[in-house]
Order: C-alpha cells, then sequence, then structure tokens
C-alpha cells in the first residue's frame, strides 16, 4: 500500500532557529500534500496545501513566511518553521494523496525550547 | 506556551462489546468522509470512508453510517479489541473540487479488559 515517510519523528530545537521536516511519498507520485498542526488533545488543524512545482495554498491565519512549504519533486514537500518558537511547538503531520486515496505522514513532534 | 486543549471526549468499552463512536460534521456540501484512527505518537490511519450519496458501509469489524439530513456520521466497531483503543477522528471533504479536509474534534476509545 501506500506509504509516507516524515523526518525526523521528533525534533528539539532552540528558540529562533529554523527546523525542516520532510514529507516523501515512497511508493507514489503525490502532486499534493497536506501539511497539518495539531496540539495536544486537539484535532488536526490543516495549514496548508502543497502542490508541486507551485506555491502552497496557506489556510487562514497560518502565516506563509513563518511556516515555509516547498514541494519541489512529485515525491517530497518540506515544511520549514523559521524562527521557531515555544509556541510552535506542536505535533506536524504531513500527508499525500494518491490512488488509494490519502495516506499519513507518522508526525513529527516539534518542541521549542 | 503550550495551548491549553480541549479535552477529547472519551468512551470507554468493555472487551467484546460494540463501540460506537459518532461525529457531527459543519458544511453540507461536503460529499466524501473519512474515519480515521489515530494511536499516540502517531499519525492517523485510515479505517473506512463514505461518499454522499451513501448512508452505509461496512467494512472488517467497522461499519460507517452517514445522515446527512442532521449531517451525523457514525463509525461502528464490532467486537472491540485492546488494539482498537485509539483516538478516532472523522474527516469531511468540503467537495467544489477541492481536496480539503476538515478534521472533527476527536473521540477517545478507551477498550477495559
Amino acid at each position: 500500500g501506500a506509504v509516507v515517510s516524515q523526518h525526523p519523528s521528533w525534533v528539539i530545537c532552540k528558540s529562533g532557529t529554523s527546523v525542516k521536516i520532510e514529507c516523501r511519498s515512497l511508493d507514489f507520485q503525490a502532486t499534493t500534500m497536506f501539511w497539518y498542526r495539531q496540539f495536544p488533545k486537539q484535532s488536526l488543524m490543516l495549514m496548508a496545501t502543497s502542490n508541486e512545482g507551485s506555491k502552497a495554498t496557506y489556510e487562514q491565519g497560518v502565516e506563509k513566511d513563518k511556516f515555509l512549504i516547498n514541494h519541489a519533486s512529485l515525491t517530497l514537500s518540506t515544511l520549514t518553521v523559521t524562527s521557531a518558537h515555544p509556541e510552535d511547538s506542536s505535533f506536524y503531520i504531513c500527508s499525500a494523496r494518491g490512488r488509494e486515496g490519502y495516506t499519513f505522514g507518522s508526525g513529527t513532534r516539534l518542541t521549542v525550547v | 506556551g503550550e495551548s491549553v486543549g480541549l479535552h477529547l471526549p472519551t468512551l470507554s468499552v468493555q472487551e467484546g462489546d460494540n463501540s460506537i463512536i459518532n461525529c457531527a460534521y459543519s458544511n453540507s456540501a461536503s460529499d466524501y468522509f473519512i474515519w480515521y484512527k489515530q494511536e499516540s505518537g502517531k499519525g492517523p490511519q485510515f479505517i473506512i470512508d463514505i461518499r454522499s450519496n451513501m448512508d452505509k458501509r461496512q467494512g472488517q469489524r467497522v461499519t460507517v453510517l452517514l445522515n446527512k439530513t442532521v449531517k451525523h456520521l457514525s463509525l461502528q466497531i464490532a467486537a472491540t479489541q485492546p488494539g482498537d483503543s485509539a483516538v478516532y477522528f472523522c474527516a469531511e471533504n468540503i467537495g467544489g473540487g477541492t481536496y480539503k479536509y476538515i478534521f472533527g474534534t476527536g473521540t477517545r476509545l478507551k477498550v477495559l479488559a
């Protein structure tokens, strides 16, 4: 079945630094990938839709300069949290749309200290 | 600091009993719905889906019911097992040719031995 690999699974960074999270579709091509954010005991909130070869579409209230998304190939989308602050600490999850539907990555837990 | 999150509603079920998890969706134009299971620290896993032209769909041990009149979805799990313990989310596709999914708040299922 379709597999989406997300890396890293856990990252701790200092306040003010940037962190890049990768989302790869391993056995299928994904023209569209999605990035979600999930706070503890809350649901997934869609942050942006990543389209291969074009600019990402951000949801209302999500700062595009803060959360940089690049979808340079059909199998890779990256989310870079720039100048991270403690309030950016969260669980970030990507999903990719393939033939069989939507597959989620395993998530990245970001802790900013 | 970390946001104060909502506490997820919890459903406690005895092992072997049937579970019913409910979800109210928001958009009457939504035309496709998915139930996901999320274990702690992991990304969501697809369980079952249903299109808006159906009111019931059955999988292995799971059944999804859709009531468009009241915008309500339910997930029924037969003979609940300890491995079913997780948080369950419904997600609606808002239609209009978009691939965006809006997730419900989630329900934590606890299976009691």
